[in-house]
């Protein structure tokens, strides 16, 4: 299984862009990246997925290069509910792979 | 996407009982797997929940310690047996649901020991 490391902890402040950055140097050519969100007492919560490229959605971006060694997940305008553990998982796509958590950015977000 | 019941949502338990958390999903999903978070800390995988059949456990844990059931594709229970403090965490159930193999967390039932 991939190894993914991200910076411990990121301080914002509401309406700002923040990038999360996420390196997965041995990433391989089957797998997947999948970043979550958890809130304090609550269970992680997906936020998006990607191969390649760059992968957007309602909440979300994920841009990845082409060597795919890296991911970077941008939360546009962020607000005070933003505040959270964001964790960067590496994993095939299939019924079979255990998806193992790293320690996961904590981003506060200030007024 | 799945959604997922635990069931307690949180329990305070005396040193050597044994308490049993259920997960209940309203669909019927393949894989379950099985969760602890204790404290300040990232979640680490106790075990996969194999249907109509044993589980799989991770390094580090043991089925005499946490047995786990699943009966069915929608229902696993996990049994944290002959608790001590250190058992104290949050114990979460996912699931891996549609299309695209997204996996989903319960709430967690959080667990202190005395």
């Amino acid at each position: 299984l991939a190894k993914t490391t991200q910076p411990i902890s990121m301080d914002s402040y509401e309406g700002q862009e923040v990038n999360i950055t996420c390196s997965h140097n041995n990433i391989a050519t089957n797998d997947y990246i999948t970043w979550y969100q958890q809130f304090p007492s609550q269970g992680p919560r997906f936020i998006i997925q990607g191969y390649k490229t760059k992968v957007t959605n309602e909440v979300a971006s994920l841009f990845i290069p082409a060597d795919r060694k890296s991911s970077t997940l941008s939360l546009p305008r962020v607000s005070l509910s933003d505040t959270a553990v964001y964790y960067c998982l590496v994993g095939e796509r299939d019924s079979s792979y255990k998806l193992i958590f790293g320690s996961g950015t904590r981003l506060l977000v200030r007024p | 996407s799945a959604v997922i019941s635990q069931k307690p949502s949180r329990d305070i338990c005396q040193r050597g009982t044994s308490l049993t958390i259920q997960c209940q999903v309203d669909s019927q999903v393949t894989m379950m797997f099985w969760y602890r978070q204790q404290p300040g800390q990232s979640l680490t995988l106790i075990a996969t929940a194999n249907q109509g059949s044993e589980a799989t456990y991770e390094s580090g844990f043991v089925i005499d310690k946490f047995p786990i059931s699943r009966p069915n594709l929608t229902f696993s229970t996990l049994t944290v047996s002959n608790m001590s403090p250190e058992d104290s965490s949050i114990y979460l159930c996912s699931v891996r649901d549609g299309p695209q193999d997204i996996q989903y967390f319960g709430a967690g039932t959080r667990l202190s020991v005395l």
